[in-house]
């Protein structure tokens, strides 16, 4: 029983195609996010949703689509890719806990592009 | 959120216990230290929160002095799994229980020998 979990796990392809990162979360959370990792490790958010709003749009370039269907499946359309691109891309969904311990992120999936 | 800076890379031995110092000179009066664990090829985690003094869970302690200008993360008895990166990240309670974003820096690389 994965909480989050993303599709596919691994994703090469070729500069300017245009793929799609699924995310779906079974624990009742309302809110969800993607976040990128890049090759030194940092993590940093692109877009958050809550219960299918987005409440959170970091600078992030407009190649890059969320679409929340229902509350709980955040995807990620990213269209004309480029090399910059390659990362590791982490789903996550929070709910409020009153302890801090209220995100869970998904395995990832590591985009790579050529 | 405040800026927190951490040891980029750290060594041990299994059975050893590993001090992980965090320092956030401009942490806020309403400002929480989280720690999270990230294994290789998976998202970061939840290890331990705390806010002044001690926190110690199944896994692992959390120290804060009174200054709360720093705080370590103490595991004890490593094993080989315990290699992971760890990240401190420091921010209101609201961001971690509400849904918000994680601010992660660098972390902490900490490779367990046998």
């Amino acid at each position: 029983d994965t909480a989050v979990s993303q599709t596919p796990k691994y994703l090469v392809t070729q500069m300017g195609n245009d793929k799609s990162i699924k995310c779906e979360q079974n624990l009742g959370h309302d809110t969800m996010y993607w976040y990128k990792q890049d090759s030194k490790k940092f993590l940093k958010i692109m877009f958050s949703y809550n219960n299918k709003e987005l409440i959170i749009n970091e600078t992030v370039p407009n190649r890059f689509s969320p679409k929340s269907p229902d509350k709980a499946h955040l995807n990620l359309h990213i269209n004309s890719l480029e090399l910059g691109d390659s990362a590791v891309y982490f789903c996550a969904s929070s709910q409020e806990t009153g302890q801090g311990t209220g995100y869970t992120f998904g395995s990832g999936t590591r985009l790579t592009v050529v | 959120l405040a800026k927190t800076t951490q040891p980029i890379s750290m060594d041990s031995y299994e059975g050893q216990e590993v001090n992980i110092t965090c320092s956030h000179n401009n942490i806020a009066t309403n400002d929480y230290i989280t720690w999270y664990q990230q294994f290789p090829s998976q998202g970061p985690r939840f290890i331990i929160q705390g806010y002044k003094t001690k926190v110690t869970n199944e896994v692992a302690s959390l120290f804060i002095p009174a200054d709360r200008k720093s705080s370590t993360l103490s595991l004890p008895r490593v094993s080989l799994s315990d290699t992971a990166v760890y990240y401190c990240l420091v921010g209101p309670r609201v961001v971690y229980n509400q849904g918000g974003k994680l601010i992660f820096g660098q972390g902490t690389e900490l490779s367990v020998k046998p």
